[in-house]
Formats: structure tokens, sequence, C-alpha cells
């Protein structure tokens, strides 16, 4: 079965300062790979994908993230936050047409 | 496209009472996943249909949960002789399997929001 860690639970970053929130996934074969952003309250947004192919994703909001098979991770990044980033992010893991498995999400705070 | 929708978004019950949570998917999307999301956690899978028929069922889901998917478009989930442990949200996502592909991406609605008293 996949597994997905998270091992920042909290991560504070000051405005315009560079972010990188780290997640390492476990699975047989090659993953499909999420990251999801969740506002208090809110539902689940997709920032970022990884299917197959280049290994470094785009996605919305200026968010981007490295794929790694030899460190089996799927790290997201941002070279400058915002005050409107701060969320919870989820690390994702997925079987193709299948259920997805979260990871237990960092809580990203930013500072003026 | 109007997204995922989910319906009611709060719902306040009492201890064994039964609750009927429902979700629209996006239209063309045939494929329909539940989770729960406890506080502090990442949602946990729940159920997921393709069309009507419910393919896979969490260990999580108890035998006072069901999900039914009667026409292949909006879904509903029920939880009866609710208990404070079911205190969770609660989130539909949907994705469309075309050609043997599946487009793989969930799409999650808002959530329902759960509180047993």
């Amino acid at each position: 079965a996949q597994s997905v860690t998270q091992p920042d639970i909290h991560i504070t970053v000051s405005e315009g300062a560079s972010l990188e929130l780290r997640c390492n996934y476990s699975y047989g074969a090659t993953p499909y790979l999420f990251w999801y952003v969740q506002s208090p309250g809110q539902g689940l947004q997709l920032l970022l994908k990884y299917f197959s192919g280049d290994t470094l994703v785009q996605g919305i909001k200026g968010f981007e993230a490295e794929f790694k098979r030899s460190q089996s991770s799927f790290n997201l990044r941002k070279p400058s936050v915002h005050w409107s980033d701060a969320a919870e992010y989820f690390c994702a893991v997925g079987v193709r047409g299948q259920k997805v498995t979260f990871g237990t999400g960092t809580k990203l705070q930013v500072i003026p | 496209d109007t997204g995922v929708s989910q319906d009611p978004r709060h719902k306040i019950t009492k201890r064994g009472q039964n609750v009927t949570f429902r979700c629209d998917p996006i239209s063309e999307h045939n494929r329909l996943y539940w989770y729960r999301q406890t506080l502090g956690q990442g949602p946990e899978f729940l159920t997921y249909f393709q069309n009507e028929a419910q393919l896979e069922k969490s260990r999580l889901l108890s035998d006072r949960f069901s999900a039914e998917r009667p026409k292949g478009s909006f879904s509903t989930l029920e939880i009866q002789r609710t208990e404070q442990g079911d205190s969770a949200m609660y989130l539909c996502a949907s994705t469309r399997l075309a050609g043997g592909i599946t487009q793989e991406t969930q799409y999650f609605g808002p959530g329902t929001r759960l509180l047993v008293l």
C-alpha cells in the first residue's frame, strides 16, 4: 500500500522568503503525485500534479515541485511567499484510477 | 464547469441520529470518491464509485455508513446512529475515466462539516 510522509507539521516563513515543503512517498511503482492546498474550513484545491515526463512540474500560484525517484520525494517550492499563501498543504500519492492517499499536512504561517 | 458541490456545508446533530450528505460531481465525471478528514489529519479514503457501481470501500466505512450513486450522477453518504467519533469533514471528489484512461486528477468539493453532540 502507498503512503505519504510530510515531516513538517508547521512551517513559518517571512513574506517574500522562499519556501520548501517536504514530501516523501512510499509506493512500489511510479506514483501519481499531487500537492493540494486547503484554506481553513474549505475543500482542497489542486496546486500541481506529476504523472510522468519532466520531473519538475509547475503549478498554480507560482508553485513548483520536483519529483526525485532516488529519494522518493516530491517537495513543493515557491521562490517568494505571499501572505495569501498561508494555508495547509497536503501531499498525496495516487494509484491509477483508484484512491488517493494523503499525508498529514503542513500548516504554513506567513509573517509580515 | 461548476465544480463539485456538496450539501449541506455544515451539519450539527445529536448522537444516535441519522444524517445524509449529498455530493454533485462535475457533470462529465463518472468517478466519484468520498473522503473523511478529522482535525489535524489529511483526508482518508472511504469509498468510490464508477458510474453507479461502488468499486471499493475502506475498512473505515463501518456498517453504519452507506453510500449510493443510484443514477451515476449525484451521490449520497448516510451515517446511521451517529457517534461523536463521526465528527469530521466529509469530502467528495470526482474525476473522469475515458477510454480506459483515468484523468487521475481528483477535484474536490468544499466538504460537509459534521458535528455530533
